[in-house]
C-alpha cells in the first residue's frame, strides 16, 4: 500500500531563506507527483506536476526534484516571502487512473 | 487551468440532517472526484464520479452515507447524510486537465453540532 510522508511537519523560517520541503514515498511505481499548496480554509492549488519519466520541474522561485528509485521528492522555495505562508502537500498518483494518494502536508510560515 | 466553483462554502449543521454540495467546472470534464479533510489531517478520496454512470466508492465510504449525482458534464452533487459531528471536515470536488494535473474546487467547510 502506497503510503506518502512528509517531513517537516511544521517549518518557520526568517523572510529571505531558501528552503526544502521534502516527501517520500513507499511505492516507487508511481505515475505522477504533483505539489499543491493550501491556504487556511482554501482549497488546493496545484504548483508543479512531476511526471514519472521526468527529474525535475520549475516554476518561478519554485523547483521540485523526483527521484524514483529512491521513493524521494523534494519542493525547494527560493528566497521565501511572507505570502510563501500555507500548508504545502505533496500528492503521488499511483495508476494513472488518478487514484492520488496525498501526504499529510508541511505547515510553512515565512516570518517578515 | 480549469475553475471549479463549490456551493456553499461554508455550512453549520444539526444532527441528523442532510447537506448537499453542489460542484460546478468551467467546461466538461470526463472524471469529477470528491475528497474528505478533516481537520488537521489530509485528503481522503470519498468517490469518483463519470457521468451517466454510478460513483465508485473507494473503502469506508458508501453510497447510502455520499450519495453522489453526476448528471452532466460540468456539474456534479455530493449529498453528506444523516450527519453526525465526525462529519466536520472540508469536502473537495476536484477535476483534471493539462496532461494530469489535478485542480480543486476552494472546498465546503461542513461543522455539524
Amino acid at each position: 500500500k502506497q503510503e506518502v510522508t512528509q517531513i517537516p511537519a511544521a517549518l518557520s523560517v526568517p523572510e529571505g531563506e531558501n528552503l526544502v520541503l521534502n516527501c517520500s514515498f513507499t511505492d516507487s511505481a508511481i505515475y505522477n507527483l504533483q505539489w499543491f499548496r493550501q491556504d487556511p480554509g482554501k482549497g488546493l492549488t496545484s504548483l508543479l506536476l512531476i511526471q514519472s519519466s521526468q527529474r525535475e520541474q520549475t516554476s518561478g522561485r519554485l523547483n521540485a526534484s523526483l527521484d524514483k528509485s529512491s521513493g524521494r521528492s523534494t519542493l525547494y522555495i527560493a528566497a521565501s516571502q511572507p505570502g510563501d505562508s500555507a500548508t504545502y502537500l505533496c500528492a503521488v498518483d499511483i495508476t494513472g487512473g488518478f487514484k492520488t494518494i496525498f501526504g499529510a502536508g508541511t505547515r510553512l510560515f515565512v516570518k517578515a | 487551468s480549469a475553475v471549479i466553483s463549490q456551493k456553499p462554502s461554508r455550512d453549520i449543521c444539526q444532527r441528523g440532517t442532510s447537506l448537499t454540495i453542489q460542484c460546478q467546472v468551467d467546461s466538461q470534464v470526463t472524471m469529477m472526484f470528491w475528497y474528505r479533510q478533516q481537520p488537521g489531517q489530509s485528503l481522503t478520496l470519498i468517490a469518483t464520479a463519470n457521468q451517466g454512470s454510478e460513483a465508485t466508492y473507494e473503502s469506508g465510504f458508501v453510497i447510502d452515507k455520499f450519495p453522489i449525482s453526476r448528471p452532466n458534464l460540468t456539474f456534479s452533487t455530493l449529498t453528506v447524510s444523516n450527519m453526525s459531528p465526525e462529519d466536520s471536515s472540508i469536502y473537495l470536488c476536484s477535476t483534471y486537465r493539462d496532461t494530469d494535473t489535478q485542480y480543486f474546487g476552494p472546498g465546503t467547510r461542513l461543522t455539524v453540532l
